[in-house]
């Protein structure tokens, strides 16, 4: 059982280069997160699935672009990257329903600097 | 909307200290608090939690109390040790809503 697996854990991309993060879990989950971590910023959430299918806009969507390819699955594309994404993106998932306390469960991060 | 304030950091500690970390909540009916740990280099994970009103959530000598009157989860622990070290966030979740609203962090160092 590896939980919340992320790909890359490392990137450097150039200015306007595109890439797409992977993020799987294997427990089954029905909502799924992607956040960034900034220094001093705490924790932004990007783009969240509340269940396969959907998918909506956290607090800072701009730039950014999300796909939930399958229950498992849920992928963050940053078409052309600038300066400002340069941080630590972690994708979460949790059991889901608006009735659970849902508790939620963090892949190990995925380090991305542009240049 | 629902919002969680917790104390700034950095917090520095000697080895046995006490540890006390606030965190107030704004927040309509009854939600779930939680306590989330994040070591370097290292995604978030859980703490403690609880889920209503007078509540206490503990593990790894930690604690806190939902304080539905105080709208507050304070994080305490008796004695803190080095691998303690880490950065703590405070968050609340909202039943009807499928967003967890997470805390700043607060840093925590704690010294031999």
């Amino acid at each position: 059982n590896a939980g919340v697996t992320q790909t890359p854990k490392f990137q450097v991309l150039k200015t306007g280069q595109s890439m797409t993060l992977q993020c799987a879990q294997d427990m089954n989950h029905n909502s799924m997160y992607w956040y960034r971590q900034d220094p001093g910023m705490g924790l932004r959430l990007i783009y969240y699935s509340a269940s396969e299918g959907t998918t909506d806009k956290g607090e800072v969507p701009n730039g950014y672009n999300v796909s939930r390819l399958n229950k498992r699955e849920f992928s963050l594309r940053l078409e052309s990257a600038a300066p400002s994404q340069t941080s630590v993106y972690f994708c979460a998932s949790s059991g889901g329903g608006s009735g659970a306390y849902n508790e939620q469960f963090f892949g190990p991060g995925t380090r991305l600097t542009v240049l | 909307g629902d919002s969680v304030t917790q104390m700034e950091g950095p917090v520095t500690l000697s080895e046995e200290a006490f540890l006390t970390i606030n965190c107030t909540y704004t927040a309509t009916g009854y939600p779930s608090l939680f306590w989330y740990v994040q070591y370097p280099g290292e995604g978030l994970q859980l703490l403690l939690k609880a889920t209503k009103a007078d509540d206490k959530g503990s593990n790894k000598g930690f604690e806190a109390t939902y304080r539905k009157e105080t709208t507050s989860f304070h994080l305490e622990k008796g004695s803190v040790q080095v691998s303690d070290s880490a950065v703590y966030f405070c968050a609340l979740f909202n039943t009807g809503g499928f967003k967890t609203i997470f805390g700043a962090g607060t840093r925590l160092f704690v010294k031999a």
